[in-house]
């Protein structure tokens, strides 16, 4: 069964505007992860957040954990066509995933030009 | 660096038929996996491997096998392909508490 879940399923936004996505999970984690899929290709890998950070940055990318809420959210700022994907979050149990990455179903984000 | 190889990228199977998905990756990674992807599910672990000579299963370990027999390769089989499990195949491969490096996918359709 899926362990995260994201929220929304599809998100269309213009040109340079910012876009959130929100994943929630079930039980503890040791590591979540943000991956980007595009069409037709294999997933990237783009962010990890230990279960003891609160929020982490990589360029244009904000990630941020509330294990309190169990739920993580990932902004991209000034948006670009090229930023047009599904993004996945996955999360790791124990063994930081050695065990395998549960992953959700994914939001697909649409960038307008 | 190629990173993560799949082979073959596409194929087309009878019922009945069986095959074998070859991963490679030249990373010298410990761990290995198997995930197939399928519309509106996300992604599901098959089986996976944390090092030369051991598998366990995942979540769908049902009708595949698989095998690492070298650190760099992870074999997944098909025994009895069926229409179910017309698919697209990933392979990953990373070390602990670092992110997955993907392939880009063997599409596979059962007829």
């Amino acid at each position: 069964s899926q362990q995260g879940e994201e929220d929304p399923q599809a998100l269309s936004i213009q040109e340079g505007e910012n876009a959130t996505m929100n994943c929630s999970y079930k039980t503890s984690i040791n590591n979540l992860q943000w991956y980007r899929q595009n069409s037709g290709r294999g997933l990237v890998h783009l962010i990890l957040i230990r279960s003891n950070e609160r929020e982490k940055h990589s360029g244009r990318l904000r990630v941020t954990l509330d294990t309190s809420k169990k739920s993580s959210s990932l902004l991209i700022t000034a948006s670009r066509a090229a930023d047009t994907a599904s993004y996945f979050c996955a999360t790791a149990y124990s063994g930081g995933g050695a065990d395998g990455l549960t992953f959700g179903k994914g939001t697909h984000l649409i960038i307008q030009p | 660096n190629a990173g993560v190889t799949q082979t073959p990228k596409f194929r087309v199977l009878k019922t009945g038929q069986s095959m074998t998905l070859l991963c490679a990756q030249d990373m010298n990674h410990e761990y290995m996996y198997w995930y197939r992807q399928d519309p509106g599910m996300g992604l599901r672990l098959i089986h996976y491997s944390v090092g030369e000579g051991t598998t366990a299963k995942g979540e769908v370990p049902d009708g595949y096998n698989v095998s690492r027999l070298k650190k760099q390769n992870f074999l997944l089989g098909l025994e009895s392909a069926a229409p179910s499990q017309t698919s697209v195949y990933f392979c990953a491969s990373s070390k602990q508490n670092y992110g997955y490096t993907f392939g880009s996918g063997t599409r596979l359709t059962v007829v």
